[in-house]
C-alpha cells in the first residue's frame, strides 16, 4: 500500500531563509508525486509533480522538488522564504497513471517570520 | 468556469439529518473526485468517477456515504444521517487526459454536524 511520510508537521524559517519540506513516500509500483500548498481557507492548489523523466522539478513560487528514488523522498525546496509562503504544505503520491486517487500526508504548516 | 466550484461553502446540519454537497468541476474534465480533510484524519480519498465507468467507491467511510455524477458534469455528495464525526471540509478535484495525473482542487465545503 502506498503511503506517504511528511516530517515535521510545523516548520518556522526567517525570510529569506532556505525553505526544506521533506517528504517520504512508499509504493509498489513507480509513483507520480505531487506537492500541494493551502492557504488559510482556501481549497489545495498544485505546486509542481514529478511524473517522470527529470527528476529535479520547478513549480510555481520558486519552488522546487527532487524526486531520490534510492531515498524515497520529494522533498521541496525554495531558496530563499518569502511572507507570503506562509501555507500548509502537502505531498502525496499516486499509482503512476492518471485516474486514481492521491494519498496524501498529514502536512507541514510553514511559518515565515520577518 | 474558470475552476472547480463546490457549493455550499459553509453547511450547518443537526446530527441525524441528511445533506447534500455539490461540485461543478471544470469545463471538460473527465475525472472528478471528492476528498475529505480532517483534522484527525488529515485528506482522505473518498471517490472516484472516470467518464462513464463505475465509479470507484474504495473510499466511502460508511454506507451513510453516497455520490453521483450526472451527465458527466455536476456531481452530489450525499451525506445520511450525518453523525458529528462527519464534521469535515469536503473537497472536489477534477482532471482529465490533458491535465494528466493534476487534479485541481475545488475551495470545498465546510460541514460542521452539531
Amino acid at each position: 500500500a502506498q503511503s506517504v511520510t511528511q516530517l515535521g508537521s510545523h516548520v518556522s524559517v526567517s525570510e529569506g531563509a532556505l525553505v526544506l519540506l521533506r517528504c517520504n513516500y512508499s509504493s509498489s509500483v513507480p509513483p507520480y508525486l505531487f506537492w500541494y500548498v493551502q492557504y488559510p481557507n482556501q481549497g489545495l492548489q498544485l505546486l509542481l509533480k514529478y511524473t517522470t523523466g527529470a527528476t529535479l522539478v520547478k513549480g510555481i513560487n520558486g519552488f522546487e522538488a527532487e524526486f531520490k528514488k534510492s531515498e524515497t523522498s520529494f522533498h521541496l525546496t525554495k531558496p530563499s522564504a518569502h511572507m507570503s509562503d506562509a501555507a500548509e504544505y502537502f505531498c502525496a503520491v499516486s499509482e503512476g497513471q492518471a485516474g486514481t486517487a492521491l494519498i496524501f500526508g498529514k502536512g507541514t504548516t510553514l511559518s515565515v517570520s520577518s | 468556469g474558470a475552476g472547480v466550484s463546490q457549493s455550499p461553502s459553509n453547511k450547518v446540519t443537526e446530527k441525524g439529518k441528511d445533506v447534500e454537497l455539490r461540485c461543478d468541476p471544470i469545463s471538460g474534465h473527465t475525472a472528478l473526485y471528492w476528498y475529505r480533510q480532517s483534522l484527525g484524519q488529515g485528506l482522505e480519498f473518498l471517490i472516484y468517477f472516470q467518464g462513464n465507468s463505475a465509479p470507484d467507491k474504495s473510499g466511502l467511510p460508511s454506507d451513510r456515504f453516497s455520490a453521483e455524477r450526472t451527465g458527466g458534469s455536476v456531481s452530489t455528495l450525499t451525506i445520511q444521517r450525518t453523525q458529528q464525526e462527519d464534521s469535515a471540509v469536503y473537497l472536489c478535484a477534477s482532471s482529465s487526459r490533458t491535465t494528466g495525473e493534476s487534479q485541481f482542487f475545488g475551495p470545498g465545503t465546510r460541514l460542521t454536524v452539531l
